[in-house]
């Protein structure tokens, strides 16, 4: 089983709002990613957890705030988003045990910030 | 600044063709390759990877890689209109355990 889950599929959201992402792994991998994937480009790193620990943020804005709860669950919390976010914001997890490992990436989450 | 270059295409072959798509990189030390597919408004859904010079097999697919001329290809054999997606390469930066992708190759297969 390769399965990541996302939650939610989709979500809009007001530059005020507070909302969060989450993600959710069970194969037992100890990395888990973000990823940013705006239209007609390619995805686009945010933040790395390995073993439940930030090891890379790719200077993201603080409005972005990543969360690694246990090893299976990631979430992203977002508060005074700007449109210019509004994208497919991608999870995905690997074993994080050697330099040939995969990254199997979830459904992902559309984001549209108004 | 580690890149990966692909050719963003339309890449237009008839139903039951070879379609190949071609991708360089520029780290030399890279190790790890990988070809993801993803339709559009989905994910990337993981086709192949490779990690030795040589071609690699599996079904339809077939990925070869030539470390020395830094260059990772994708080969579909007889490809059918669902094949029609953007194939992405990407180069894992082992140190950051980070995926490096090249923009994107959009595939049209024509029934």
């Amino acid at each position: 089983d390769t399965e990541v889950t996302q939650t939610p599929k989709h979500l809009v959201m007001g530059m005020t709002n507070k909302k969060s992402l989450k993600c959710e792994q069970h194969m037992g991998h100890r990395a888990m990613y973000w990823y940013k994937q705006k239209a007609k480009k390619p995805p686009e790193l945010m933040f790395v957890y390995s073993y439940e620990k930030l090891s890379i943020n790719e200077s993201v804005p603080s409005r972005f705030s990543p969360e690694c709860p246990n090893s299976s669950l990631l979430n992203l919390h977002l508060h005074a988003l700007q449109p210019e976010d509004s994208a497919l914001y991608l999870c995905a997890s690997s074993q994080d045990r050697d330099s040939q490992e995969t990254q199997y990436f979830g459904p992902g989450t559309r984001l549209l910030v108004l | 600044q580690k890149e990966v270059e692909q050719n963003s295409g339309p890449l237009s072959v008839p139903e039951g063709a070879i379609a190949s798509l071609n991708c360089t990189y520029s780290d030399r030390v890279s190790q790890s390759f990988f070809w993801y597919r993803q339709y559009s408004g989905k994910s990337p859904e993981l086709i192949m990877s490779i990690y030795s010079n040589g071609d690699k097999e599996d079904g339809r697919f077939t990925a070869q890689l030539n470390k020395a001329s830094q260059y990772v290809s994708l080969l579909i054999r007889d490809s059918q209109p669902s094949d029609s997606a953007t194939y992405l390469c990407a180069v894992l930066d082992t140190g950051r355990r980070a995926l490096t992708f090249g923009s994107g190759t959009r595939l049209q297969v024509q029934p």
